[in-house]
């Protein structure tokens, strides 16, 4: 399996403009997380989602953010609009089966400006 | 709701010496696991250890190995032989062993950042 896949690695938008980030689980993993790292925060915990369900949005900001799984191999983290604060890198990671760790995806790096 | 405490944001290291990287988490539960996640400048996530709260065992990775704690609630992280390719951020997780809604989720330090110095 080639792991979790993320993409564009880099985006960079002027405010105001819709992001979406994009993620490919690995395939039978049934556990999706999104995370946002920044300096000041560090790993947060926006979203995850059992089985294409969300089970915990609690860590979602502000209603600019949305995140969907419409089936078992995608999901997207959307901004809009897009605000200079939300600039972080965003991880998907994904988790299931027998494993009790999760595995990242490199991430995409966004810059708002 | 779990906390993990890293207190070292940062710290160095000779390399071929040995360092060990503190972490702290506070839990009602009795069985969890712990993690050290590796994040180098190309910015992946690398799980490098695991622990699983109901072995007594110390976990070992080669180089790698912690010192688990339960009842202080510690999970310290030793490098032995540094490598200039250890130099990365390293970061401490939780995660519940009960598979309810809500338990299934990393909650991760702050992070130590770790240089080596040749």
């Amino acid at each position: 399996d080639a792991g979790v896949i993320q993409s564009p690695r880099h985006e960079v938008t002027e405010m105001g403009q819709e992001v979406t980030l994009r993620c490919k689980p690995i395939s039978g993993h049934d556990y999706l997380f999104w995370y946002r790292q920044t300096m000041m925060r560090g790993l947060e915990l926006l979203i995850y989602f059992n089985n294409n369900v969300p089970i915990d949005d609690s860590g979602m900001p502000e209603d600019r953010f949305s995140a969907k799984m419409p089936n078992a191999s995608f999901s997207t983290l959307k901004i809009q609009p897009s605000e200079p604060r939300d600039s972080a890198v965003y991880f998907c990671a994904t988790t299931g089966g027998d494993n009790t760790e999760a595995f990242f995806g490199q991430g995409t790096r966004l810059t708002v400006v | 709701a779990q906390t993990v405490t890293q207190s070292q944001p940062e710290m160095s290291v000779q390399e071929a010496e040995t360092v060990t990287l503190s972490c702290t988490y506070d839990t009602s539960e009795s069985d969890y696991y712990l993690f050290w996640y590796k994040q180098p400048p190309s910015r992946q996530m690398i799980l490098v250890i695991r622990q699983e709260a109901y072995k007594q065992q110390n976990a070992t990775e080669n180089r790698f190995s912690v010192n688990f704690q339960k009842a202080a609630k510690s999970f310290s992280l030793k490098i032995s032989d540094s490598q200039l390719g250890d130099a990365a951020m390293y970061f401490c997780a939780y995660r519940s062993a009960w598979a309810n809604f809500g338990n299934e989720k990393l909650t991760f330090g702050t992070g130590t950042r770790l240089t080596i110095i040749p």
